[in-house]
């Protein structure tokens, strides 16, 4: 059974770099028809999607984000990482990563697994 | 950006009645392969969402039947038939027809 788990540093100074990574468990982010997005939480809030990166290594990002967000795959480690740039309080958040898999017929991905999510905090 | 709306807001439920959960989009998920792009998450106290719905109206693996999704277009609905003590937490409707993909604002559900 396929598991995601979050981490990386709870706190980051405004104007910093978030950097978390997903380390996926019990699956291969080498192979198969995926996807692994990052998605975010504020406290108390609605979700925002922020990026997904295909096991081809093709990458889409949430505009809003202002080029700030990259997702990369790093096969060898099995791992999912996520860096924002320039960061402020307004990127504070529960972070969460989640596979998307591919249905054949109809075709399409949905996101059937996430892993638990790791809280980031900006702030000085 | 397509903005989702839901409703109600909140949700008081009797255990065994049903329950019902309106999406609104701003604009059709109807893809040109006659799929509806809308999928619907149960996000619980203090966890991670999950996945109830893919689709419209597809169940995902392992979901109670008590649980489906109907709707095409812009007018989406989750109905729980017999709600019960574990079916609370906050429900997100989602569309994955355009980037970026966007979430409703969340309706959350509780017992009575």
């Amino acid at each position: 059974q396929v598991q995601l788990q979050e981490s990386g540093p709870g706190l980051v100074k405004p104007s910093q770099t978030l950097s978390l990574t997903c380390t996926v468990s019990g699956g291969s982010t080498s192979y198969g028809s995926y996807f692994w997005s990052w998605i975010r939480q504020p406290a108390g809030k609605g979700l925002e999607w922020i990026g997904r990166i295909y096991t081809s290594g093709n990458t889409y990002y949430n505009p809003s984000l202002k080029r700030r967000a990259t997702v990369s795959l790093d096969q060898s480690k099995n791992q999912v990482s996520l860096k924002l740039t320039s960061a402020t309080a307004a990127d504070t958040a529960v972070y969460f990563c989640a596979r998307g898999s591919e249905n054949l017929d109809p075709y399409y991905y949905y996101m059937d697994v996430w892993g638990k999510g790791t809280t980031v905090t900006v702030s000085s | 950006e397509i903005v989702l709306t839901q409703s109600p807001v909140s949700l008081s439920v009797t255990p065994g009645e049903p329950a019902s959960i309106s999406c609104r989009s701003s604009q059709s998920l109807l893809h040109n392969n006659n799929q509806n792009y809308v999928d619907w998450f149960l996000q619980k106290p203090g966890q991670s969402p999950q996945l109830l719905i893919y689709l419209g109206s597809f169940r995902a693996s392992g979901v109670p039947d008590r649980f489906s999704g109907s709707g095409s277009g812009t007018d989406f609905t989750l109905e729980i038939s017999r709600v019960e003590a574990d079916d609370v937490g906050t429900y997100y409707c989602m569309q994955a027809l355009q980037a970026p993909e966007t979430f409703g604002p969340g309706t959350k559900v509780d017992i009575k």
